[in-house]
Parts: structure tokens; C-alpha cells; sequence
């Protein structure tokens, strides 16, 4: 247990459906992040929260929407997806500011259909 | 750009070998380079990280060589077991801002 717990776990929705994956953080920390890992690609940073304002937006798709209600909860919603939007979803959390280590949730790993 | 280079992509050693993992950097502000282990249905989990000041760190049977002027940093994992095997990922920070940037990962295989 890392202290990064993500939900669900799994998740198949088809390409109009709306969902969104929670992440929530028991670590005290003060920075929040959305990553996707595809098969034999590097871990791709989508958004930083940190001190709940974001603060790193990589060029995601407007059909990704994070939303950071306080320092302890993420969210990623999800509209419209591509298939070729599946793939697993990590969130992770750290102290605001480098050289500090981050903590991964177990991941959503998403299917869209 | 990738920021961080890794490779090689996947290694299979005989239990008790020695596997070693590289990756290498072009930004020289980088100055915090962990090492991330990732069991399959899990996220990754910090292994082991170095800091540009010194060249060499050991914990247990990891051990991260760092060559600052190269700017390649590698690990190691010494007597290899079936347990580690796993996939590990080398990342790389900056003292400020929230960016780890991550190679692609090595697919490590110890065939007891």
C-alpha cells in the first residue's frame, strides 16, 4: 500500500460514454499528478496539480478534464475518448518542488471500446 | 524530445547474474535521478535515487552509478532473483518545478 489509492481499478467505456477515475492521497503531500503508460512508451505526464492550483498541462485532449477539489483528491473525467486513448492511468503525489519522490497509485487501466 | 534515454528495452539473466540498466540525459539542470520498480498490476514504486554529487549509491543489491560528465547514470542489481523481476524505469528531475521525466522502461527476467 503506497497511500495512493486509485478507482476503479478497471474500466471498458465506449466512446461516448462519461466516467471519471478518483485518486486520493493519505501522504500529506501537496503536489498531484495524472500519468498514462502505454505499452513500450515512456510514462507520459499529463497534468500537475500543485497546491491545488494546475500547473503543468502537457497538450491532453480537451476530452480529459482533471479536476483537484483540495489537496488530497484527484480526478480525471473523461468524454468522447478514442480507442486509442485505452491504456493505464497512474496518478501519484509528491512534496511541491524536485528531488522529492513520488508515490504511484496502483493505476486505472481503462478500455474504450 | 525524450528527455530521458533508456535501454535496453528488455534483459533476461540467470538468477545470481548481474543485470545493468542504462539511461542517459541531455539536460544538464537535471539533478535528481530516481529509479522506479514496477511489478505487473501495480504502479511504480521508488527503488533507489542518486544525486548528481556523488557517483556511486548503494542500497541492498541495487547499486546506481552516475557519470555526471557523460551524463549517463546506470543500476545494477547484484545476485539477481526471480523476484526481481519486474520492470524499472529511470526518471530524472529538476531541483524546482513537479516534472519527472521517464525513460521507457526495461522488462527485466531472472530465470532461476
Amino acid at each position: 500500500e503506497t497511500g495512493v489509492t486509485q478507482t476503479p481499478r478497471h474500466l471498458v467505456m465506449g466512446m461516448t460514454n462519461k466516467k471519471s477515475l478518483k485518486c486520493e492521497q493519505h501522504l500529506g503531500h501537496n503536489a498531484m499528478y495524472w500519468y498514462k503508460q502505454s505499452a513500450k512508451k515512456p510514462l507520459e505526464l499529463m497534468f500537475v496539480y500543485s497546491l491545488e492550483e494546475r500547473v503543468e498541462n502537457n497538450s491532453v485532449p480537451s476530452r480529459f478534464s482533471p479536476e483537484c477539489p483540495n489537496s488530497s483528491h484527484l480526478f480525471l473525467h473523461l468524454h468522447t475518448l478514442q480507442p486509442e486513448d485505452s491504456a493505464l492511468y497512474l496518478c501519484a503525489s509528491s512534496q511541491e518542488g524536485g528531488r522529492t519522490e513520488a508515490f504511484f497509485g496502483q493505476g486505472t487501466r481503462l478500455t474504450v471500446v | 524530445q525524450q528527455q530521458v534515454k533508456q535501454s535496453p528495452q528488455s534483459l533476461i539473466v540467470q538468477k545470481g547474474g548481474i543485470p545493468i540498466i542504462n539511461c542517459a540525459y541531455e539536460n544538464t539542470a537535471f539533478d535528481y535521478f530516481p529509479w522506479y520498480q514496477q511489478f505487473p498490476g501495480k504502479g511504480p514504486a521508488l527503488l533507489i535515487a542518486i544525486r548528481p554529487d556523488v557517483s556511486e549509491k548503494k542500497e541492498g543489491r541495487f547499486t546506481i552509478s552516475f557519470n555526471k560528465s557523460a551524463k549517463q547514470f546506470s543500476l545494477h542489481i547484484m545476485d539477481s532473483q526471480p523476484g526481481d523481476s519486474a520492470t524499472y524505469f529511470c526518471a530524472a528531475s529538476r531541483n524546482t518545478g513537479n516534472q519527472f521525466y521517464f525513460g521507457t522502461g526495461t522488462s527485466l527476467t531472472v530465470i532461476p
